[in-house]
């Protein structure tokens, strides 16, 4: 069970770079791993996913080093639009082979002006 | 655009009363996920279904059935609502694969029983 682990909460200014660490020490070779974002009363949104070394797209970025036992979420220069909650997923194959999305409790993110 | 449509917003219900609440997809998408919402306990899997007339267990599946007789519709049954049910209930859907993990969400159903 590739379970993680995030901080609860983290706090930032605009304009800052924030960095969001989970860890999954029990991730699988298949694995991926997967980051949300959850605006209140709104269901979760992906933003990005990776496999290794780093991806990037037009939201955020996703370091995730060779042992593949923690992942870490890049977020440039934030404004008060990204205070929200992030979830890191790490998929889990059931016995079809499917996946199940778990989900942890996330880091609730606040960006003050 | 993709969609995941949950069928009320808000439902206020009675403590006894079966409840269902449905969930569409127009993605043509094979997993189907619900998932309940609680201050503090992030999202929590109930059931998720990889396949029409397939189910599997979550995390906490006491108190609840599901069923999916077609593959864009997957409906959460509460049996018997009781007030620890209140909660906001999340319907996701996902396509198969080994790798893909990107889910969509519907806007999420608040349900209170009172």
């Amino acid at each position: 069970l590739a379970k993680t682990t995030q901080p609860i909460s983290m706090d930032s200014y605009e304009g800052q770079e924030v960095n969001i660490t989970c860890s999954h020490n029990n991730i699988a070779t298949n694995d991926y791993i997967t980051w949300y974002q959850q605006f209140p009363s709104q269901g979760p949104r992906f933003i990005i996913q990776g496999y290794k070394t780093k991806v990037t797209n037009e939201v955020a970025s996703l370091f995730i080093p060779a042992d593949r036992k923690s992942s870490t979420l890049s977020l440039p220069r934030v404004s008060l639009s990204d205070t929200a909650v992030y979830y890191c997923l790490v998929g889990e194959i059931s016995r079809d082979s499917s996946y199940k999305l778990i989900f942890g409790s996330g880091t609730r993110l606040l960006v003050r002006p | 655009d993709v969609k995941v449509t949950q069928s009320s917003r808000y439902l206020v219900k009675r403590t006894g009363e079966k409840v269902f609440l449905e969930c569409v997809q127009d993605m043509d998408h094979e997993n189907m996920f619900w998932y309940r919402q609680d201050p503090g306990l992030g999202l929590r899997l109930i059931y998720f279904s990889y396949d029409v007339k397939m189910k599997e267990k979550g995390d906490i599946p006491e108190g609840y059935s599901v069923s999916r007789e077609k593959k864009e519709r997957f409906s959460l049954i509460l049996e018997s609502a009781s007030t620890n049910q209140t909660s906001m209930y999340l319907c996701a859907s996902s396509s198969e694969g080994a790798r893909v993990t990107e889910a969509f969400f519907g806007q999420g159903t608040r349900l209170t029983v009172v």
